[in-house]
């Protein structure tokens, strides 16, 4: 199994509202990674997670919270989000948090529309 | 600041091999190079990486210069399936290892 799963794949929701993306991987990944990415740009990187700990937080507003429940899940919780946070939500995976030549594992994402 | 530059776009014809180039000026000695691609409504998905030789799998091949400023990702026949945006990208020793990513070559396939 290779496979990375997000569910949704599609979210509208309002600015007030709070929902959750959710991300699975079972190939024993101990690197797992949110990326955010605006139509027709590459990924931009939000968080690591590194055996279930956060490594990496690339200077995310706190209106994004990720969260490791174990070694296969990773969650993101959203709440008053803005417009401009409209994006397809990639999750990924590695063997070991990327330094040199780790392979990503992405799901195919959530297309998140704020409205 | 690290960075990848790519052509916005390129054509070929279906069956021909493509060669789809990458600069990476800033680069340095332990830095590795990735190259990704993303079909339509799809996540990114590992094409190759190299260090230093030539890299070949069954997708493709990855030709490194010999200063390391640049490479060519090879597509040896491509197929209307290869329609895709391909990501060339580096690791960074100065940015704590992210990837350094380009803004990607739309590449279209003509049949």
């Amino acid at each position: 199994d290779t496979e990375v799963t997000q569910t949704p794949k599609h979210l509208v929701m309002g600015m007030t509202n709070k929902k959750s993306l959710k991300c699975e991987q079972h190939m024993g990944h101990r690197a797992m990674y949110w990326y955010k990415q605006k139509a027709k740009k590459p990924p931009e990187l939000m968080f690591v997670y590194s055996y279930e700990k956060l490594s990496i937080n690339e200077s995310v507003p706190s209106r994004f919270s990720p969260e490791c429940p174990n070694s296969s899940l990773l969650n993101l919780h959203l709440h008053a989000l803005q417009p401009e946070d409209s994006a397809l939500y990639l999750c990924a995976s590695s063997q070991r948090e990327q330094r040199t030549n780790e392979k990503l594992f992405f799901g195919s994402g959530t297309q998140l529309s704020v409205l | 600041d690290a960075k990848t530059t790519q052509p916005n776009s390129m054509e070929s014809n279906e069956e021909e091999p493509v060669h789809l180039p990458c600069n990476h000026s800033t680069i340095s000695g332990t830095d590795y190079i990735h190259w990704y691609r993303q079909l339509p409504s799809q996540g990114p998905e590992y094409v190759i990486h190299g260090l230093t030789s030539n890299v070949n799998n069954r997708m493709a091949s990855l030709a490194i210069a010999e200063d390391r400023k640049s490479s060519t990702l090879i597509l040896h026949r491509a197929t209307l399936r290869d329609a895709a945006v391909y990501y060339c990208i580096h690791t960074s020793m100065d940015s704590n290892y992210q990837l350094i990513w380009g803004a990607g070559t739309k590449l279209i396939i003509k049949p």
